[in-house]
């Protein structure tokens, strides 16, 4: 089973400024995907970043970027110069490789971005 | 690219009551998922349909929960006899193939009085 655990309930940053949101993960299998999605308030969710656990390159898009740490189970996401819409709820998910790729989320990060 | 549409967005009901939630996927996207996210936590895997076919449940999916997916485009979960405990943000999501993101809807909030 795969379990995903996300210890920083809560997170704030200055505009301009960079935050990085924690992950941890559990699986014991070999081909997995690890996600970060974002979720406004009262907005659908949104992926913000996906790694696939054997590419050994961090997964960057634009602001957003990670760490994936294979060996430690560490799968980080880090925001640079922070924007006011980057204000949500943060979740990050794992799934399997192959069946139903069914997402596992850990309980989420709320990150309140400060003018 | 319409984005995975789901109905209605808020839904009231009395305890004992039975529900239904509509999911409408993203034209050709074969993978549907329902999630269901109480207050405070992330989403929990539900159901998954490829096609018409209902592939994994969850544990969670007591009896009361029946979800369907006839024709392979939109799919409905249905809720008898619900319960406080139902109470929760129920999620869609769709995908066009292995290996690909899935896709989320808004949501339907359910709320037992």
């Amino acid at each position: 089973a795969q379990t995903v655990t996300q210890s920083q309930p809560e997170m704030s940053v200055q505009e301009a400024e960079t935050v990085t949101l924690s992950c941890t993960y559990d699986t014991s299998e070999s081909d997995y995907y690890l996600f970060w999605y974002k979720q406004p308030p009262s907005r659908q969710m949104i992926l913000v970043i996906r790694q696939e656990a054997y590419k050994q390159q961090n997964a960057t898009e634009n602001r957003f970027s990670v760490n994936f740490q294979k060996a430690a189970k560490s799968f980080s996401l880090k925001i640079s110069d922070s924007q006011l819409g980057d204000a949500a709820m943060y979740f990050c998910a794992s799934s399997t490789q192959g069946g139903s790729e069914k997402l596992v989320f850990g309980k989420g990060t709320k990150l309140t971005v400060n003018p | 690219d319409t984005g995975v549409s789901q109905d209605p967005r808020h839904k009231i009901t009395k305890r004992g009551q039975n529900v239904t939630f509509r999911c409408d996927p993203i034209s050709e996207h074969n993978r549907l998922y329902w999630y269901r996210q109480t207050l405070g936590q992330g989403p929990e895997f539900l159901t998954y349909f490829q096609n018409e076919a209902q592939l994994e449940k969850s544990r969670l999916l007591s009896d009361r929960f029946s979800a369907e997916r006839p024709k392979g485009s939109f799919s409905t979960l249905e809720i008898q006899r619900t319960e406080q405990g139902d109470s929760a943000m129920y999620l869609c999501a769709s995908s066009s193939r292995d290996n690909q993101p899935q896709h989320f809807g808004d949501g339907t909030r359910l709320s037992i009085l």
